[in-house]
């Protein structure tokens, strides 16, 4: 068990809604981390956030969103569904910026139909 | 602009045998991390170990090493005495800094099946 919890581990949707993934880091991690992983793109980063803030942004469609709360959990927003979404989505955290180790939550994976 | 190169899509060892799992990167950054991760097919990501770029010794973590051979820009995973379990999906990942210096990500390889036969 990394300590990373993800919520849900499954998801089934339809084209054009909307979803929220959860994700709580380990206790004392700052950074939290989302990945994209889909067949064709392979690992994809989409955005970090570090102590409430935003701190990098990757590959991540404007139709995604996400924040970091006071409680350092932190939720992915997917608007306007398409097939093409369909992946597996990874929170992974870290102590700080330049962490030693970044582990991983299980993943939810969304199926877009 | 980072890169992993894994070179490597799939692997076959015998168990108790050692398999080496080839890693190349390319980065203009002086200061950076190398790091490698299992997916099981349940799907979940497994840290497996890390080797900073200034680290002088090639870090160990049980039957994990890692060969990081800096001038050659290469840091492979060898697994020793391989066992059924560690049938997976290897990925090697390097987080440095964005051109602002305040941010780190992971930049993931492809990844390598490995698979362990009797």
């Amino acid at each position: 068990d990394s300590g990373v919890t993800q919520t849900p581990k499954h998801l089934i949707t339809a084209t054009g809604q909307r979803v929220t993934l959860r994700c709580s880091p380990r206790s004392g991690d700052l950074s939290v981390y989302w990945y994209q992983q889909s067949l064709d793109q392979g690992l994809q980063f989409l955005i970090q956030y570090y102590n409430g803030e935003e701190r990098a942004k990757g590959n991540i469609l404007e139709r995604f969103s996400a924040q970091q709360f006071p409680d350092l959990h932190s939720e992915l927003n997917l608007s306007s569904l398409e097939l093409g979404d369909s992946a597996l989505y990874f929170c992974a955290s870290s102590e700080g910026y330049w962490g030693t180790e970044a582990f991983f939550g299980q993943g939810t994976r969304l199926t877009v139909v | 602009a980072q890169k992993i190169t894994q070179t490597q899509p799939g692997m076959f060892v015998q168990e108790k045998e050692a398999v080496t799992l080839d890693c190349t990167y390319d980065t203009s950054d002086q200061s950076y991390g190398l790091f490698w991760y299992k997916q099981p097919s349940s799907g979940e990501m497994i840290f497996l170990i890390y080797q900073g770029s200034y680290d002088e010794q090639n870090a160990t973590e049980g039957r994990y090493s890692l060969n990081f051979q800096k001038a050659r820009k290469s840091a492979n995973l060898v697994i020793s005495a391989s066992q059924l379990g560690d049938s997976a999906m290897y990925f090697c990942a390097m987080r440095g800094r964005d051109p602002t210096g305040t941010a780190s990500k992971l930049t993931f390889g492809t990844g390598t099946r490995l698979q362990v036969t009797l």
